[in-house]
């Protein structure tokens, strides 16, 4: 079935970091993919997304290049900031009649940035 | 224009006892998704709504769980006899076209600010 895996955190970094998040799914079909951002006890926020082969989504210094070729969504950022800490979570839909609407989540990566 | 309200945001219930939760999706949308998450895991989707019908319900756990979205009024997640594992988050979202939402036009899909459910 369709499904997201996602590096595992807590991923702690100081500011000014490189800053990657590793992502791959499988899915039938052409998903689209997403990053999405929950900060402590808030809902979650569109980050950036894709919709099709080699997209690029950017959004805040993010950026995720959508690799059909590796199923991959790794979402970057060149220089992170203390305000980026929070939980990342990658997503995708397949966009089907049966699962029209439904995201599939991966497992959320803690992000902590230290001054 | 508000987002999508959920509320409460937090709630604890007692082993036994009915949970209710609530969504108004945001001005203009009229589809609804419910989602969960558990402690240390991902939102996994429960349910999708339109005004009035139930889409997709293949993630609702087959009992104690339900939910509507009447022609009036918010969306209702409801969980009767609650147990410990019901402890969780639970996320609604809404759009206001599916088709749309992952569409060229640029629509998304909103995501609340969640309710916490504690069982105790």
């Amino acid at each position: 079935g369709d499904s997201v895996t996602q590096m595992e955190g807590p991923v702690t970094l100081s500011e000014e970091a490189f800053l990657t998040i590793n992502c791959t799914y499988t899915a039938t079909g052409y998903p689209s993919l997403f990053w999405y951002v929950q900060y402590p006890g808030e809902g979650l926020q569109l980050l950036l997304k894709a919709t099709k082969a080699d997209d690029k989504g950017s959004n805040k210094g993010f950026e995720a290049t959508y690799r059909k070729e590796t199923t991959s969504f790794h979402l970057e950022k060149g220089s992170v900031q203390v305000s980026d800490s929070a939980v990342y979570f990658c997503a995708l839909t397949t966009n089907r009649g049966s699962t029209l609407g439904r995201l599939y989540f991966g497992r959320g990566t803690q992000l902590t940035v230290w001054p | 224009n508000a987002g999508v309200m959920q509320n409460p945001r937090h709630l604890v219930r007692r082993r036994g006892q009915e949970a209710r939760l609530r969504c108004s999706p945001m001005k203009g949308h009229s589809h609804v998704y419910w989602y969960r998450q558990l402690p240390e895991e991902g939102l996994k989707f429960m349910v999708y709504l339109q005004k009035e019908n139930i889409i997709d319900e293949s993630g609702m756990p087959k009992e104690r769980f339900s939910a509507e979205f009447p022609k009036e009024g918010p969306s209702i997640l409801r969980i009767q006899q609650v147990v410990r594992g019901d402890s969780a988050a639970y996320f609604c979202a809404s759009s206001q076209n599916p088709q749309g939402a992952f569409g060229k036009f640029g629509n998304t899909i909103y995501f609340g600010e969640g309710s916490w459910l504690t069982v105790v």
